[in-house]
């Protein structure tokens, strides 16, 4: 078991639907990233939050709306996504964005299915 | 542009083997590279190099980083089944702005 929690483990949903991955670390760290690994590739970076702050968005489609509302806790809301949106969200944390001698601890993931 | 190349991207070997995986890189600042194992589900952080830690070891897994070559690689010795992943290689961007750039994986099979 990891020390960053992601819900739910496996979500199906239409693409009409509106739905919420969460994520949740108790490690104290202060930086938390939402990534996205499709299939036979390496995760690919969407958002970086750093002390509750949004600071990098990768060019992430808007349908993608990130929200940290506490240091411990981040939530990926979802809405009218496309099937090419399938695949496995990760999330990580870290001490602290800006500290190179520390890792990113990543949860188990939400595998998601855009049906 | 940072970049992470990692090499071979698979390899198949028999218990108690000895394996070595490559990551190269470019990048106009370096701050740190990453060893991460996936299996089904989360990278699991193996090792953190800097240019204060070159070289790290844990049982039977190691790693080194070369700078003046740019490149790291990690030695598994003994392999048993239980090491059948998928092993990351990842830097930390020149940016520091916290995002990792990640090489595409070198799948690792174990057979008994």
């Amino acid at each position: 078991d990891t020390e960053v929690t992601q819900t739910p483990k496996h979500l199906v949903m239409g693409m009409t639907n509106k739905k919420s991955l969460k994520c949740e670390q108790h490690m104290g760290h202060r930086a938390m990233y939402w990534y996205k690994q499709k299939a036979k590739k390496p995760p690919e970076l969407m958002f970086v939050y750093s002390y509750e702050k949004l600071s990098i968005n990768e060019s992430v489609p808007s349908r993608f709306s990130p929200e940290c509302p506490n240091s411990s806790l981040l939530n990926l809301h979802l809405h009218a996504l496309q099937p090419e949106d399938s695949a496995l969200y990760l999330c990580a944390s870290s001490q602290d964005r800006t500290v190179s001698n520390q890792p990113q601890h990543f949860g188990d993931g939400t595998r998601l299915s855009i049906l | 542009e940072d970049k992470v190349v990692q090499s071979p991207l698979s390899l198949v070997v028999h218990e108690g083997d000895t394996v070595t995986l490559n990551c190269s890189y470019e990048v106009t600042n370096f701050r740190s590279l990453l060893w991460y194992k996936q299996e089904k589900k989360a990278p699991t952080f193996l090792f953190m190099l800097t240019s204060s830690g070159i070289e790290k070891k844990s049982g039977r897994l190691s790693s080194i980083l070369d700078k003046k070559e740019l490149s790291s690689i990690l030695n598994i010795t003994a392999t048993q089944t239980g090491d059948s992943a998928i092993y990351l290689c990842a830097l930390r961007g020149s940016s520091n702005t916290g995002k990792l750039i990640f090489g595409q994986g070198t799948t690792l099979q174990v057979k008994p």
